[in-house]
C-alpha cells in the first residue's frame, strides 16, 4: 500500500494569513494526488483532483501543487470558514490511501 | 441534486455481520465511470478506503479487509450493499459511501470521491 504522511499535524492561523499543509507519498504518484475538506461534524469534501485543479465552487484561496511524492495544499487568505479537518488522497490506484489529517484551527 | 445517504444497523456484536446500505440519487451508476466507494473514520479520525463498485460491476477491496467484505448493487434501486462479516470493536467507526468519479489526466482515469454521504456510526459492542 502507499503510505501518505501529511504534516503538520494541526496549525493555528489568525484570519487572513496564507498557511501550507504538505503531503508525502511513500512512493511516487506522479500527479495523482486529491485534498479534501472536513469541517466538524461533517463528511468530507473533494476540495482539488490532479495535485492543483480546483473542484467546481471551491474558492480560488486554495490551491495545490506538487508531483512525484511531495505535495503542498495551501490556502491564501484563511477564512474563518475554513476551520477544518484537511486530508490528501492518493488516486494512483487501489487501495486508495488517505494522509492522518491536518487540522486548521483559527487563532 | 446528487446526494448519498446511509443506512443499517447503529449497533452490532462481536462477531456478528453489518450490513449497510447507500441510497443515492441525481447519478446513474450505469452511467460509463461512475462508482460508489465505502469510507470508514475511525474514532481516532483516520480514513480508511474499504470498497468500491463500479458501474460495470468491477469491484475493488482494501487488501487487509478483503475477506470479510462484500459489496453490491441494485442499479434499478439506486442502492448499493456493503456487507462485512465478523465485527469487532476494531470496526467501531463512521462509515460513509461516497460517488466514486473517474477523472482522465494525461491519458490515465483516476479516482477521486466528489460527493458524500453524512455517515453512520456503527458501534461494536457486546
Amino acid at each position: 500500500d502507499i503510505q501518505m504522511t501529511q504534516s503538520p499535524s494541526s496549525l493555528s492561523a489568525s484570519v487572513g494569513d496564507r498557511v501550507a499543509i504538505t503531503c508525502r507519498a511513500s512512493q511516487t504518484i506522479i500527479n495523482y494526488l486529491n485534498w479534501y475538506q472536513q469541517r466538524p461534524g461533517k463528511a468530507p469534501k473533494l476540495l482539488i483532483y490532479a495535485a492543483s485543479t480546483l473542484e467546481s465552487g471551491v474558492p480560488s484561496r486554495f490551491t495545490g501543487s506538487g508531483s512525484e511524492t511531495d505535495f503542498t495544499l495551501t490556502i491564501n487568505g484563511v477564512q474563518p470558514e475554513d476551520v477544518a479537518t484537511y486530508y490528501c488522497q492518493q488516486s494512483y490506484g487501489a487501495p486508495w490511501t488517505f494522509g492522518q489529517g491536518t487540522k486548521l484551527e483559527i487563532k | 441534486q446528487i446526494t448519498l445517504k446511509e443506512s443499517g444497523p447503529t449497533l452490532v456484536k462481536p462477531t456478528q455481520t453489518l450490513t449497510l446500505t447507500c441510497s443515492f440519487s441525481g447519478f446513474s451508476l450505469s452511467a460509463n465511470g461512475v462508482g460508489v466507494g465505502w469510507i470508514r473514520q475511525t474514532p481516532g479520525k483516520a480514513l480508511e478506503w474499504l470498497a468500491l463498485i463500479y458501474w460495470d460491476d468491477d469491484k475493488r477491496f482494501s487488501p487487509s479487509l478483503k475477506s470479510r467484505l462484500s459489496i453490491t448493487k441494485d442499479t434499478s434501486k439506486n442502492q448499493v450493499v456493503l456487507t462485512m462479516t465478523n465485527m469487532d470493536p476494531g470496526d467501531t467507526a463512521t462509515y460513509y459511501c461516497a460517488r466514486r468519479r473517474g477523472i482522465t489526466v494525461r491519458g490515465i482515469t483516476i479516482t477521486a470521491f466528489d460527493y458524500w454521504g453524512q455517515g453512520m456510526l456503527v458501534t461494536v459492542s457486546s
